[in-house]
């Protein structure tokens, strides 16, 4: 079992739409990051949260850490056929797992012109 | 900063050989990580070491085996390579403590076991 459910798994939309991707657990998270992934490459970093409650953007995207820190959501707007990678969404509890992210499932976002 | 590093890119090996990937971890930071991604069971967590040290550890068989040296860069091994092996093996470096460090992520190591 997952420790982070993301959803959805696929998403196919056309440019200039709007989406959201969430992330859920049961856990209480030290701290959430969002990566986005392109095929056969390592993540990359999109944004790290931390705080209950906490909003950061980054241009077109929003990221929303629950105020328990159980789950997060990413959400796109005005999507662009740049946007297009699979999106990981990651959370560290800290303690005894310091160094260990447990990673949800992925949602492969694919945007058409 | 450089980023992190992984070598080499991509192997191919028969079943029942063994491998060395190696990782180089972004200038200052102590830990590396370790994961296998595969398209069935996504990024599952092999182990991740601090200053040396084995600090966790996955779910994974005792083929998978890893070390950190001083200069904080990393390997991992993996023995009686099987053909489920095959997956591309990330490596990710953290500078932070406390639990809330954000790990960045070498460009991986894909692997094809025949």
């Amino acid at each position: 079992t997952q420790l982070l459910e993301q959803s959805p798994q696929f998403l196919s939309i056309q440019e200039g739409e709007n989406l959201t991707v969430y992330c859920n657990s049961s856990s209480v998270f030290s701290s959430l990051q969002w990566y986005r992934q392109e095929p056969g490459e390592g993540p990359v970093l999109l944004v790290t949260v931390v705080t209950g409650g906490e909003v950061k953007k980054l241009k077109r995207l929003t990221f929303q850490f629950g105020d328990a820190r159980k789950d997060s959501s990413l959400h796109i707007t005005a999507a662009q056929p740049g946007d297009t990678g699979l999106y990981l969404c990651a959370g560290a509890l800290g303690g005894s797992t310091l160094g260990r992210l447990y990673f949800g499932r992925g949602t492969q976002l694919t945007v058409w012109p | 900063k450089a980023g992190v590093t992984q070598t080499p890119r991509y192997l191919i090996k028969t079943r029942g050989q063994q491998v060395t990937l190696s990782c180089s971890p972004i200038s200052g930071h102590r830990s590396v990580s370790w994961y296998q991604q595969t398209p069935g069971q996504g990024l599952q967590f092999l182990f991740e070491y601090f200053s040396e040290t084995q600090r966790n550890k996955g779910n994974f068989p005792g083929r998978f085996s890893g070390r950190q040296f001083s200069n904080s860069r990393s390997e991992m091994n993996v023995s009686t390579l099987e053909l489920g092996d095959s997956a591309l093996y990330l490596c990710a470096s953290s500078g932070g403590t406390g639990g809330k460090e954000t790990q960045y992520f070498g460009p991986g190591t894909r692997l094809l076991v025949l």
